[in-house]
């Protein structure tokens, strides 16, 4: 069973458009809601997080929206550039058992053309 | 180190073989994570150590599979009888923080991983 549903599986965006990524959750206990962008060859770098308690949080071109009662979170980029171009993860872990294992998406990968 | 390390970056393998994958992470840091990320998949957790207590091993596919922390530093992954399906990608991350506690994921760095290839 997939804790984390991630979609689209792909997207193609031109340079400057919107790159929208949209992840959804079923176990309520997650409290903890990360993006982490992959670069080929690379290791998972976080991008950006949230936590529960706000609906939005914004770090430069990159903005969580998240939905509790819906159960769903996004990753928004503006003005999107080549150098974006990565696969990104939404991910998701709780306090639950001790070790805040992350519960990742499958990835989206993003292609921005110039 | 500037980051987390691990070795070999590629390792091939025969069916049946025993394979090792080190782990150095960032210095200092007290939370190690094992996850393993087959090809177009997200990362899926393995194992996690505080400090050289391995408190959490559920994720590990099989008895295989075996990690281990001795001085709370270098870690190494250890699978025996390797088999196709253990063919994948295998990260480590590291954190200064502790679990248990908010902020252990919120300083999470993960290294480039061994790729593994099981023939």
């Amino acid at each position: 069973q997939q804790q984390v549903k991630q979609s689209p599986q792909s997207l193609i965006v031109q340079k400057g458009g919107i790159s929208i990524i949209n992840c959804a959750y079923e176990n309520t206990a997650f409290d903890y809601f990360p993006w982490y962008q992959q670069f080929p060859g690379k290791g998972p770098a976080l991008l950006i997080a949230i936590r529960p308690d706000v609906s939005e949080k914004k770090e430069g071109r990159f903005t969580i929206s998240f939905n509790k009662s819906a159960k769903q979170f996004s990753l928004h980029i503006m003005d999107s550039q080549p150098g974006d171009s990565a696969t990104y993860f939404c991910a998701a872990s709780s306090p639950q058992g001790g070790s805040e294992k992350l519960v990742f998406g499958k990835g989206t990968k993003l292609t921005v053309n110039p | 180190g500037a980051g987390v390390s691990q070795s070999p970056r590629y390792k091939v393998a025969k069916r049946g073989q025993d394979v090792a994958l080190r782990c150095d992470p960032i210095s200092g840091h007290v939370s190690l994570f094992w996850y393993q990320q087959a090809l177009g998949q997200g990362p899926e957790f393995l194992t996690y150590f505080q400090n050289e207590a391995q408190l959490d091993k559920s994720g590990l596919p099989s008895d295989r599979f075996f990690a281990e922390r001795p001085e709370g530093s270098v870690s190494t992954l250890k699978i025996q009888r390797t088999q196709q399906e253990d063919s994948a990608v295998y990260l480590c991350a590291s954190s200064p923080t502790l679990t248990g506690g908010k902020g252990s994921n919120e300083k999470l760095f993960f290294g480039s991983g061994t790729q593994l290839s099981v023939l």
